[in-house]
């Protein structure tokens, strides 16, 4: 079954412990990205990979990291998590970037909590 | 910058039509979109249009496109309980926003039996 795949669903850390988030899929779609959904919000960019080797700042980018070491994975790293990075994140992929009718495939969401 | 607007909120009967209404300010985008998250999962492409149709229906869907108002609607008729959800419209940034796809806040749809 063609799918994203994060894990995991649910995490709750403590401010500074550093954590990563994957994400994976099986489609080999060249473009990845990363959000976060906050209520009031909506969806915002954190990063984004065209594909392997190639990634840039979206909207949102401080206190992430990631790599696109191969082109099915894409993880979301926390160095140094804190408060205000409690959110839902979501990570998407398509075909292609440039494409306009190459539709963002997302995953089911991890809801991370940063006491 | 690129902006996509909503409203937060639609409440419904059921078996009545729903209408979901989205303003966007980035004429040239090619490619207008509605996703559909449901609760507790991650969003999903409902529908799209492009930019040189005014209507797109699809069995219970219609999607409305203004361009001279920047306007986007999704009709949903004779709504069901299954079609409570939030609904996102996005548009294609331009080379600004690096051509990713640019989301409205959301619209929260509850259709109550």
């Amino acid at each position: 079954e063609a799918q994203v795949t994060q894990n995991p669903r649910y995490l709750i850390t403590v401010t500074g412990k550093k954590l990563t988030v994957t994400c994976s899929q099986n489609m080999n779609h060249e473009y990845m990205s990363w959000y976060r959904q906050d209520p009031g919000l909506g969806l915002r960019q954190i990063y984004y990979s065209m594909n392997v080797e190639v990634t840039d700042k979206g909207d949102v980018p401080e206190g992430y990291k990631v790599s696109r070491k191969e082109k099915r994975n894409f993880p979301l790293i926390l160095e140094s998590p804190s408060p205000n990075q409690t959110s839902l994140y979501f990570c998407a992929s398509s075909p292609h970037f440039q494409g306009n009718n190459s539709p963002l495939h997302f995953g089911n969401g991890t809801r991370l909590t940063v006491t | 910058g690129e902006d996509v607007e909503q409203s937060l909120f639609l409440s419904v009967r059921e078996g009545d039509s729903s209408v979901i209404n989205c303003t966007y300010t980035d004429s040239s985008s090619t490619y207008l979109y509605w996703y559909k998250q449901e609760p507790g999962a991650g969003l999903q492409l409902l529908t799209y249009i492009f930019s040189n149709m005014d209507m797109k229906q699809d069995q219970r869907l219609t999607v409305l496109l203004n361009k001279k108002d920047k306007h986007l609607s999704l009709r949903i008729a004779d709504t069901q309980t299954g079609d409570s959800a939030i609904y996102f419209c996005a548009q294609k940034g331009d080379g600004g926003s690096q051509g990713n796809l640019i989301f409205g806040k959301g619209t929260k749809l509850s259709v109550k039996p």
